[in-house]
């Protein structure tokens, strides 16, 4: 399968903990992408990385990418009820540049 | 910018009936991809459009087509639905011929009954 797989699948943390989920993949990439989903307001972007790029931050969010292991990682920070949601990555294949979701990791956050 | 608008939001169908989905993307960007998202399999890419030519394909049967105009705007066609075609479409724009971010649309919920 060429789709990113993220891990764990679920993950429940109190509120202010911070919450790291893992995204790994099989083939080459032209760029990673993290989107958040949660009912209330469909999918959003978070943050792209290149596969040139090995670490980006965007507010409380940090990813990094590890192209020797094929691996991508979520960092989020002193987290918030709000940021219970699934989060998925979108690996955009070399090549074609298809952008492919992995199955997501339901993050909810405990008060 | 508006964002990407999605009609009907809920739609109610047939075995065996057919579809059109409606996508209009946010203003100046002239790509757009549609997935389908289900509990099963997550998100599965359908195709892509950039300047009124599929770019990209997914592995889905030829009952799924799609077309952009040349405002960019696109529609997802199905015919002779199957139960197993009910999911929640969703369609994405983005700003360029590329590996850029997406912005997704709310999505129509299909139900096939």
């Amino acid at each position: 399968s060429q789709q990113g797989e993220e891990d764990p699948q679920a993950l429940s943390i109190q509120e202010g903990e911070n919450a790291t989920m893992n995204c790994s993949y099989k083939t080459s990439i032209n760029n990673l992408q993290w989107y958040r989903q949660n009912s209330g307001r469909g999918l959003v972007h978070l943050i792209l990385i290149r596969s040139n790029e090995r670490e980006k931050h965007s507010g409380r969010l940090r990813v990094t990418l590890d192209t020797s292991k094929k691996s991508s990682s979520l960092l989020i920070t002193a987290s918030r009820a709000a940021d219970t949601a699934s989060y998925f990555c979108a690996i955009c294949l070399g090549g074609d540049d298809k952008i492919i979701f992995g199955k997501g990791t339901r993050l909810h956050i405990l008060p | 910018k508006a964002g990407v608008t999605q009609t009907p939001r809920y739609l109610i169908k047939t075995r065996g009936q057919q579809v059109t989905l409606s996508c209009s993307p946010i203003s100046g960007h002239r790509s757009v991809s549609w997935y389908q998202q289900t509990p099963g399999q997550g998100l599965q890419f359908l195709f892509e459009y950039f300047s009124e030519t599929q770019r990209n394909k997914g592995n889905f049967p030829g009952r799924f087509s799609g077309r952009q105009f040349s405002n960019s705007r696109s529609e997802m066609n199905v015919s002779t639905l199957e139960l197993g075609d009910s999911a929640l479409y969703l369609c994405a724009s983005s700003g360029g011929q590329g590996p850029y971010e997406q912005y997704f649309g709310p999505g129509t919920r299909l139900t096939v009954t």
